[in-house]
């Protein structure tokens, strides 16, 4: 089946710094991928719509100049979380639409952020 | 606006059936989706439904009433591996996820 790959899938870093998540999709094209944030015992959050070759498109709420996103290719998308701090420690999972199926989409495995 | 809801926490026993509701409200409807998730992991897809009716797959079960804008998830021959939160989510007209909070089944001996 199709694989969705993420790195690194744990990180802890130093309040202040930057953070730089990858999603790859292994096997197939992906010309939108999806990045989520889910807090400890709550559900999935969606922060953006990730299309291939334009902007990502944000919900309401989530900062894009803080949480950047580049879709540079049909199979990476990057999620960089700029200057992070404590309260953006959380689960970050990415999930990638096959080019070939609207309704299909494959989750990576997700990266564990801690801020300190 | 768009909501999918479903029970916060359910217990059963090993070897039981449970079956766990869902209801969804979404703009347009591009299908029903299950995904299982255990702690510290992604979710993983379970199922997916966009006509009425049952899907079997193995000991998991799952079936969508649209008129009632109603889902459900059933598991048979329940086993402790089983202990996961359930998500039920629903596809819009723009093809996104629109997730409910998930229902953590717990499973005793």
């Amino acid at each position: 089946g199709a694989v969705v790959s993420q790195h690194p899938s744990r990180v802890i870093c130093k309040s202040g710094t930057s953070v730089k998540i990858e999603c790859r999709s292994l096997d197939f094209q992906a010309t939108t991928m999806f990045w989520y944030r889910q807090f400890p015992k709550q559900s999935l959050m969606l922060m953006a719509t990730s299309n291939e070759g334009s902007k990502a498109t944000y919900e309401q709420g989530v900062e894009k100049d803080k949480f950047l996103i580049n879709h540079a290719s049909l199979t990476l998308s990057t999620l960089t979380v700029t200057s992070a701090h404590p309260e953006d420690s959380s689960f970050y999972i990415c999930s990638a639409r096959d080019i070939q199926s609207e309704w299909t989409q494959y989750f990576g495995p997700g990266t564990r952020l801690l801020v300190l | 606006g768009q909501n999918i809801d479903q029970p916060t926490e359910m217990t059963a026993t090993e070897g039981a059936i449970v079956q766990i509701n869902c209801t969804y409200q979404t703009s347009g409807f591009n299908g029903l989706f299950w995904y299982q998730q255990h702690a510290g992991e992604a979710p993983t897809f379970l199922s997916y439904n966009v006509l009425d009716g049952l899907e079997e797959k193995g000991r998991f079960s799952s079936f969508l009433s649209r008129s009632k804008g109603y889902s459900y998830l059933l598991l048979k021959e329940l086993q402790m591996k089983d202990s996961a939160s359930y998500l039920c989510a629903g596809m819009d007209s723009n093809y996104q996820l629109i997730w409910g909070a998930g229902t953590k089944l717990i499973i005793k001996p």
